[in-house]
């Protein structure tokens, strides 16, 4: 069963990047078994997707936020990345790390806690 | 306002069977498969339905998913109290190329 967990700055201030990276134990993000994706809820509010990351290293972003968004992977950590740059007060949220089946990467199967990012100066 | 249109909130007593609806359009619902995530208080979304009717193990018979057209809905039958969350639909939409989540359903069990 795979686990994910989620680390970074819990603030960040307003015009700088957002970096959070999701350790993943149980599999290898390089198998080729999972989409690695980064999901986001708003105090309060409901689910935004912002992306998801094959193993092969296709992305597929948001296109509300593809703009300000780079996903990335470091294999021999077996991590996943986000980075959401310029960030604004209406960037913070819980961010949640999921994992996807590869059959169908809109099927999230397995996810991280969450870490609740306050973007303030 | 979400793509995915769900009504705010839901009750019911123990026992009882609750649906939940989910509206969308032809570019998301009309031509994709749907999703139902549970989110109990204060945790992870947890996946309870995909390809609009299909349970992963462990999720119990007592949640059913169904779809027609630009709209789903989810049931729970036998409502119990630790059903008492949030619920989420999910699905492609084509127009926007991306995941889209309804606004969210609060479950009481009263």
């Amino acid at each position: 069963q795979v686990q994910l967990q989620e680390s970074g700055p819990g603030l960040v201030r307003p015009s700088q990047t957002l970096s959070l990276t999701c350790t993943v134990s149980g599999d290898s993000i390089s198998s080729g078994g999972y989409y690695w994706s980064w999901i986001r809820q708003h105090p309060g509010k409901g689910l935004e997707w912002i992306g998801s990351m094959y193993s092969s290293g296709s992305t597929y972003y948001n296109p509300s936020l593809k703009s300000r968004l780079t996903m990335s992977m470091d294999r021999s950590k077996n991590q996943f990345s986000l980075r959401l740059s310029s960030v604004t007060a209406a960037d913070t949220a819980v961010y949640y790390c999921a994992s996807a089946d590869n059959n169908d990467r809109r099927r999230f199967d397995y996810w991280g806690q969450g870490t609740l990012v306050t973007i303030s100066p | 306002q979400s793509v995915l249109t769900q009504p705010p909130s839901a009750s019911g007593t123990p026992g009882q069977r609750v649906t939940i609806s989910c509206s969308g359009s032809t570019s998301n619902i009309g031509s994709n498969y749907l999703y139902w995530y549970q989110q109990l208080p204060g945790t992870a979304p947890k996946l309870l339905i995909y390809r609009n009717n299909q349970r992963p193990s462990g999720v119990p018979d007592r949640f059913s998913g169904s779809k027609s057209g630009t709209s789903a809905s989810l049931a729970i039958s036998g409502l119990r109290s630790e059903d008492e969350a949030n619920y989420y639909c999910a699905a492609w939409d084509d127009s926007l190329s991306g995941v889209i989540f309804g606004g969210g359903t609060k479950v009481t069990v009263l």
